[in-house]
């Protein structure tokens, strides 16, 4: 079964407003999370590390203040689109490392935004 | 900084053919090589990962191979399926960190 729950799933919303979307990692606490996005027909992207207590830290070119990452406990990352405009319409995806032994890491299975 | 190219970008074969897809990376600093199935709108299901220190991995159909001095890594498929029709992701671990390939759009016609 998932190791790992994303949601939602997909949402839609209108410009100008915020989404946030949730990680959790269900059997196993998870100090680091991973945020990717994957715009149509690209591969996926690493948007930013979410630390547990700690800022997250962004990849080159990603603005930190409208993609807002909050890891607040060992099992729960969320990510905040701020403001969303249809350019941030896209595949959100989280993971995390299962850190106990050489697993993969586990993915949710990703949140499709569609800003309108 | 780590790039990964896939090659072919998409591939449309008969069942029943046994097919190969490229990876290749620029630094060899790796923990792991990973491949990933995508379906269309879909998440990603793991299929194989090599550690830095493995040649290779099997999985029914399925063997990847790894070598970090080149820079490379294939995922074979053995008798390819209608079913097996997807975009195959490869990814180096640099830390947890996955840096993605472009992926290979595979279709496999009855």
């Amino acid at each position: 079964g998932a190791v790992v729950s994303q949601h939602p799933s997909w949402v839609i919303c209108k410009s100008g407003t915020s989404v946030k979307i949730e990680c959790r990692s269900l059997d196993f606490q998870a100090t680091t999370m991973f945020w990717y996005r994957q715009f149509p027909k690209q591969s996926l992207m690493l948007m930013a590390t979410s630390n547990e207590g700690s800022k997250a830290t962004y990849e080159q070119g990603v603005e930190k203040d409208k993609f807002l990452i909050n890891h607040a406990s060992l099992t729960l990352s969320t990510l905040t689109v701020t403001s969303a405009h249809p350019e941030d319409s896209s595949f959100y995806i989280c993971s995390a490392p299962r850190q106990v032994d050489n697993s993969p890491l586990h993915f949710g299975n990703g949140t499709r935004l569609t800003v309108t | 900084k780590q790039e990964v190219t896939q090659i072919p970008a998409a591939l449309s074969v008969p069942e029943g053919e046994n097919l190969v897809l490229n990876c290749s990376f620029t630094d060899s600093a790796i923990y792991n090589l990973q491949w990933f199935r995508q379906d269309p709108g879909k998440g990603l299901t793991s299929l194989l990962l090599i550690q830095s220190s493995q040649r290779e991995q099997t999985s029914g159909r399925l063997n990847a191979s790894l070598d970090k001095s080149s820079g490379r890594s294939t995922l074979y498929i053995a008798a390819s399926q209608p079913g097996d029709s997807a975009t195959y992701l490869c990814a180096a671990d640099q830390g947890g960190k996955l840096i993605f390939g472009q992926g290979t759009e595979l279709s496999v016609k009855p």
